[in-house]
């Protein structure tokens, strides 16, 4: 079966540090990527998502992904972050037996202004 | 444009009671439809999902069932809650095919005592 693991729980940053938030997969074949963003009291909301063509992928309020097949990894940036990104951050990944969407566990972003 | 709804946002049972959560999905026709639950630190786990009236997968066996009576509209629902059924649970939409990206609810915030 599909897993996706998000290594990093909890994060902390001041404003203005830069962001990367990991994530890897397991299924080698053909998948689609996405990243979904969950801000307090708010719906579950698309942030990103990769299909095929250019590994670098530009998403909604300055955020980017980049997803590497060798690595088996669509990690999430921002080179400057802002206290309205505090938020739990869940990658997610479609593709292999059963053509389910896996999610990871989510990582928690905290943001100090 | 696509609007999702669920009802009630929040629901307190005691254990052993009947469940029905509802979840109705407006401006698209013959959606994908899912229900997750939503646990701290593991995400969100696939409990069912429909790609037409009545035709339901389940992923998980457990004490849910869900149903779909109209296109647009998806229900779980329980005989008997457990205490271990309380937790967060989303509903979303998706129009299927190999890029398919789904599009959460608001989700039900439900407690068993």
């Amino acid at each position: 079966a599909q897993s996706v693991s998000q290594h990093n729980h909890h994060v902390i940053l001041s404003e203005a540090a830069s962001l990367e938030l990991g994530c890897n997969y397991s299924y080698g074949g053909t998948v689609n990527l996405f990243w979904y963003v969950q801000y307090p009291g708010q719906h579950l909301q698309l942030l990103l998502k990769y299909f095929s063509g250019d590994p670098l992928v530009k998403g909604i309020k300055g955020f980017e992904a980049e997803f590497i097949k060798s690595k088996f990894s669509f990690n999430l940036r921002k080179p400057s972050v802002q206290w309205s990104d505090t938020a739990e951050y869940f990658c997610a990944v479609w593709g292999g037996a059963g053509n389910m969407l896996t999610f990871g566990g989510g990582t928690r972003l905290m943001v100090k202004p | 444009s696509q609007t999702i709804h669920q009802w009630p946002a929040t629901l307190v049972q005691p254990v052993g009671s009947p469940l029905s959560l509802e979840c109705t999905v407006e401006g698209t026709s013959n959606p994908n439809l899912y229900w997750y639950r939503q646990a701290a630190g593991r995400g969100l786990q696939l409990l069912f999902y429909s790609v037409g009236i009545g035709q339901i997968s389940s992923e998980v066996p457990q004490n849910l069932s869900a149903s779909r009576p109209q296109d647009r509209q998806f229900i779980l629902s329980s005989k008997k809650l457990l205490l271990s059924d309380s937790g967060f649970y989303l509903c979303a939409w998706g129009k299927g095919g190999g890029k398919e990206t789904q599009y959460f609810g608001p989700g039900t915030r439900l407690l068993v005592l």
